[in-house]
Order: structure tokens, then C-alpha cells, then sequence
């Protein structure tokens, strides 16, 4: 079965400053892996996915993620945050489970931005 | 298109009370997922369903929590009796390659 690890529950970051997100996952063969981003009372939005190709995946929001299978990786990052980039980040994987396709998310990581 | 659509946005009800969350799919998506969202769980898999029906459901919780899908468009999360403990934001959640289109959430407060 597959899982998500996000080891950073909470995170604080300056505006202006950089950012990496962890996520590490457990799955025997090549996953479909997302982000996901959730602003207070809202949904989860889509932030960017890989499916295969490229290794390293933009998204929207000036948001990239770079898959290395070598560590079971998928760390998202942003050169210069802003302070509405203040969330939720969730990473996620989608992989077959008895033949269908079933998406499992990792435990979130909130991302604070000061001044 | 109008994306997944959740009703109703907030529902608040007396524990031992019926408790029904709807939810319309994305068109020509054909799997469905419901989660809760809690501060102490996080994002739980309740259920999922493909091609309308279900296909894991150990996330459920107990038998009070039911979830079906009349038809290929839309689905119910019915919880009876509800408790206290069932006080969450409940997600569903569309797809068709993997990708999932969350709806806005219900939260429920169940006092």
C-alpha cells in the first residue's frame, strides 16, 4: 500500500525568503504524485502534479516540485514567498490499489509567513 | 464546469440526530472519494468509489457512517446516529486520471 510522510507539520518562513517543502513516499512502482495547497476554510486546491516525464514539475503560483526516485522524494520549493502563500501544503500520492486508482495524503505541513 | 459541489456548506445538529452530506461529481469523472478533515486526524479516507461502486471502504468508521452512489453524478455521506465525536469538515472529492477536484467542505457540529 502506498503512504505519504511529510515530516514538517509546521513551518515559518520570512517573505521574500525561500521555501522547500519534504515529502517522501512508499510506493513499489512509479506513483502519480501531487500538491495540494488548502487556504483556511477552503478546499484542497491543486498546486502540481507528476505523472512521468520530467522530473522537475511546475505549477501554478510560481510553485515547482522535483520527483527523485533515488530518495522516494517529491519536495516542493519556491524561490521568493509571499505572505498569501501562508497554508496548508499537502503532498499526495496516487497509485493503483486493486486495480483502481487511489489517492493517500500525507499529514500536511502549515506554512507561516512573517513580515 | 461548476466543479464538485458540497451540501450544505455548514450543518449543525443535536447528537443521536440523522445526518446527510451531499455531493455532485465533476462531470465524466468517475471516482469518488469522501475525507474528513479534523485538527487531531487530519485528511482521512473515508470511502472511495469507482464506476459507482464502492471500492475500499475501511476508512469508515463505524457502522453509523454510510456512503452510496445512486448514480454516476452524485453521492450521499449519511452518519446515524450522529455523535459529538463526528464534529469535522467533511470533504469529497472528484477524479478521472488520478487527479482529485475537492469540493469546498461541509463542516458539521454535532452538539
Amino acid at each position: 500500500a502506498q503512504s505519504v510522510t511529510q515530516p514538517d507539520i509546521h513551518i515559518t518562513v520570512s517573505e521574500g525568503a525561500s521555501l522547500e517543502l519534504r515529502c517522501n513516499y512508499s510506493y513499489g512502482a512509479t506513483p502519480y504524485l501531487f500538491w495540494y495547497v488548502q487556504s483556511p476554510g477552503q478546499g484542497l486546491q491543486l498546486l502540481l502534479k507528476y505523472f512521468s516525464g520530467d522530473t522537475l514539475v511546475q505549477g501554478i503560483k510560481g510553485f515547482e516540485a522535483e520527483f527523485k526516485r533515488s530518495q522516494s522524494s517529491f519536495n516542493l520549493r519556491k524561490p521568493s514567498v509571499h505572505w498569501s502563500d501562508a497554508a496548508e501544503y499537502f503532498c499526495a500520492v496516487g497509485a493503483k490499489s486493486g486495480g483502481y486508482q487511489k489517492v493517500t495524503f500525507g499529514t500536511g505541513t502549515k506554512l507561516q509567513v512573517i513580515p | 464546469d461548476a466543479g464538485v459541489i458540497q451540501s450544505p456548506r455548514h450543518e449543525v445538529t443535536e447528537m443521536g440526530q440523522e445526518v446527510t452530506l451531499r455531493c455532485k461529481l465533476i462531470s465524466g469523472h468517475n471516482s469518488l472519494f469522501w475525507y474528513r478533515q479534523t485538527m487531531m486526524r487530519g485528511l482521512e479516507l473515508l470511502i472511495y468509489f469507482n464506476n459507482n461502486v464502492p471500492i475500499d471502504d475501511s476508512g469508515m468508521p463505524e457502522d453509523r457512517f454510510s456512503a452510496k452512489m445512486p448514480n454516476a453524478s452524485f453521492s450521499t455521506l449519511k452518519i446515524q446516529p450522529s455523535e459529538p465525536r463526528d464534529s469535522a469538515v467533511y470533504f469529497c472529492a472528484s477524479s478521472t486520471t488520478g487527479e482529485a477536484f475537492f469540493g469546498q467542505g461541509t463542516r458539521l457540529t454535532v452538539v
